[in-house]
């Protein structure tokens, strides 16, 4: 099972900054097979991306993914209020599917 | 509009059973592997169930496998879980999701509340 290890637990920051959150996966994923979720509390998980680096339909150029083999990062460029919220990764090309326990980014 | 809709949780008592549905639209629901994942309280996801589009194949986690079923009605655009044994552990939001190994979970329901209590 690929272990996905998301830190920091929580980052504390303020509207206007960039975030930048990190995922790192006990072994290499596949094919980039590595997507980045957003959750507000309340709500199911929102797909913000797939394959890495892809941002998927309706979710603004603020937010990007990279990385490769087992080091993969989001980044925000622009906090607005409401990017505010859990995000998750998750790796889909091994199984099990497994996601990551999650960083809680917060308003500083 | 692609919907997915969840219904079926509830409060049961331990041992006893459940069984999850979840209606969809706006895409051809047979075309596609679909998933169930949980959320307990507070804590992270975790995949419990998939199905693939013409349902001869399906995953278990190892949390619920000889405990849980899914399947899936094409005619009715309708995924099943049937829950059965349940224990505390089970206490969460079932969420479905369409997709699955190789496929990212591109759309999700809103979720169910199971709560598995004495």
């Amino acid at each position: 099972e690929i272990v996905l290890t998301q830190s920091p637990g929580t980052l504390s920051l303020s509207p206007g900054e960039r975030a930048t959150l990190s995922c790192r996966a006990s072994q290499s994923i596949s094919s980039s097979y590595l997507a980045w979720y957003q959750q507000k509390p309340g709500q199911a998980p929102r797909l913000l991306i797939y394959g890495a680096s892809s941002r998927a339909t309706g979710i603004p150029d603020t937010f990007s993914g990279s990385g490769s083999g087992a080091d993969f990062t989001l980044t925000i460029s622009r906090l607005e209020p409401e990017d505010f919220a859990v995000y998750f990764c998750q790796q889909y090309g091994n199984s099990p599917i497994t996601f990551g326990q999650g960083t809680r980014l917060e308003i500083k | 509009e692609v919907q997915l809709v969840e219904s079926g949780g509830g409060l049961v008592q331990p041992g006893e059973s459940l069984r999850l549905s979840c209606a969809v639209s706006g895409f051809t629901f047979s075309s596609y592997v679909m998933s169930w994942v949980r959320q307990a309280p507070g804590k992270g996801l975790e995949r419990v169930s998939g199905i693939t589009g013409s349902g001869g194949g399906t995953y278990y986690a190892d949390s619920v496998k000889g405990r849980f079923t899914i399947s899936r009605d094409n005619s009715k655009n309708t995924l099943y879980l049937q829950m059965n044994s349940l224990r505390a552990d089970d206490t969460a939001i079932y969420y479905c999701a369409r997709g699955g190994s190789g496929v990212v979970f591109e759309y999700w329901g809103q979720g169910t509340l199971v709560t598995v209590s004495s």
